[in-house]
């Protein structure tokens, strides 16, 4: 079945510094990935539509220039929190489908935690 | 947009009883409804879906009826165990390969 790989499954920063979580489609390619964050005890909210070849579609009220999002190839997107502060801290999970396929498959997510 | 609502927030059943989530949606070209469920500090697993073309959907204890007129969306789970006991959530789309819009989540509890 459809595998996909978040990394790191853990990171922990300093307040300021940038950290880059990817997402890799192991056994498929996917023209679209989406990623969410999800704070404690909370619902997984989507934050943008990462799109390979184009621009990222953001969510309102997500800042793009925080969130920094690069699809440059079918089975890798990126996701950088850039000048991180300890409320970006929280759980980021992606998801992709295959080309035609009709089921998103998630990652295993990321736990940013910013002191 | 999308809006997704669920309820109840939490849900605590005796282990073989039945446990009921249900949701409802505002966009009539949502199409997709799946169910996760997710564990503490897991990524959410996907348990049933259903399509809007059928009414109904079982799998062994689990089952998912879908009312597009009213557009609400149930999950029902049957004999339940302490294992089912973790957050699930609902949620809809335009077809199964975009994005998904969550429901808040209910925490399901089954005491033994």
């Amino acid at each position: 079945g459809a595998v996909v790989s978040q990394h790191p499954s853990w990171v922990i920063c300093k307040s300021g510094t940038s950290v880059k979580i990817e997402c890799r489609s192991l056994d498929f390619q996917a023209t679209t990935m989406f990623w969410y964050r999800q704070f404690p005890k909370q619902s997984l909210m989507l934050m943008a539509t990462s799109n390979e070849g184009s621009k990222a579609t953001y969510e309102q009220g997500v800042e793009k220039d925080k969130f920094l999002i690069n699809h440059a190839s079918l089975t890798l997107s990126t996701l950088t929190v850039t000048s991180a502060h300890p409320e970006d801290s929280s759980f980021y999970i992606c998801s992709a489908a295959s080309t035609g396929a009709n089921v998103l498959t998630f990652g295993a997510g990321s736990r940013l935690t910013v002191l | 947009g999308e809006n997704v609502e669920q309820h109840p927030s939490t849900l605590s059943v005796q282990e073989g009883d039945s446990a009921v989530i249900k949701c409802t949606y505002s966009d009539s070209a949502s199409n997709y409804f799946p169910w996760y469920k997710q564990e503490l500090g897991k990524r959410p697993q996907l348990i049933i879906d259903i399509r809007s073309n059928v009414g109904e959907k079982k799998d062994q204890r689990i089952a998912v009826t879908l009312n597009k007129t009213a557009k609400h969306f149930s999950l029902h789970i049957t004999e339940t165990q302490p294992e089912d006991s973790a957050v699930y959530f609902c949620a809809a789309s335009r077809g199964g390969g975009n994005k998904l819009v969550f429901g808040a989540g209910t925490i399901l509890r089954v005491k033994s």
